[in-house]
């Protein structure tokens, strides 16, 4: 059971627009959220950080976006290529851990 | 370009320890905080530890506390994790991470190094 909750899959047909969401408590969400991207046998990448910012080399139709204490990684234009598995994290103040969404697994059709 | 790689996995009996490291390339190691984040097989990722820049200040996991032990060499740019007490729920893949300095993100990540724990 993961302290953040993922939908365990999102599915959206090529150049339309998917939305992955993340929902925690003040303790967490509240804190910096950050979005990873993860093919299968490949390390996580990093997305979005500090809530809405792309590490260099990020396409910007990669965004993030917060409210209370739900994030959300929305994703424009898409492309089979994006097929992944996406996990959201955060700090969690209350319990001093970092902590992961499960992941959702995202299928562009 | 940052560089993360982790090495010292392997298969190791239940109650048996193993110490992993992690070595740094590319970057102003002392600069930035570091962590562990393991990955069981066909699973989500699963925090380890974080260990502060200057080495002072550690976190763990409910999992990993009083078993697993983070520290870091800043002169030899390295990471380490000394597992002891480990059972069949510690195997995975363990990735050690870079925190980005605003800390709101792990920026790097290493390859990741498979951990088995079977008699």
């Amino acid at each position: 059971q993961s302290v953040l909750t993922q939908p365990p899959s999102v599915s959206a047909a090529p150049g339309q627009k998917a939305t992955i969401s993340c929902s925690g408590t003040i303790s967490n969400i509240g804190n910096y959220v950050c979005w990873y991207q993860q093919f299968p046998g490949s390390a996580p990448k990093l997305l979005i950080y500090d809530d809405n910012k792309r590490p260099s080399g990020i396409p910007d139709r990669f965004s993030g976006a917060k409210s209370d204490t739900s994030a959300t990684l929305a994703i424009t234009g898409l492309q089979t290529g994006d097929e992944a598995e996406y996990f959201c994290g955060a700090w969690d103040t209350s319990l001093s851990a970092w902590v992961f969404g499960g992941g959702t697994r995202l299928t562009v059709l | 370009e940052v560089h993360l790689v982790e090495s010292g996995g392997g298969v190791v009996q239940p109650g048996g320890s193993l110490g992993l490291s992690c070595t740094a390339s590319g970057l102003i190691f002392p600069d930035y905080a570091l962590h562990w984040v393991r990955q069981p097989p066909g699973r989500g990722l699963e925090w380890v530890a974080r260990v502060s820049a200057d080495g002072l200040d550690i976190f763990y996991s409910a999992s990993a506390k009083g078993r697993f032990t983070i520290s870091r060499d800043n002169i030899k740019s390295s990471l380490y994790l000394q597992m002891n007490s480990l059972t069949i729920d510690d195997a995975a893949l363990y990735y050690c991470a870079k925190e980005e300095i605003s800390g709101g993100g792990l920026d790097f990540w290493g390859q990741g190094i498979l951990v088995t724990v079977s008699s």
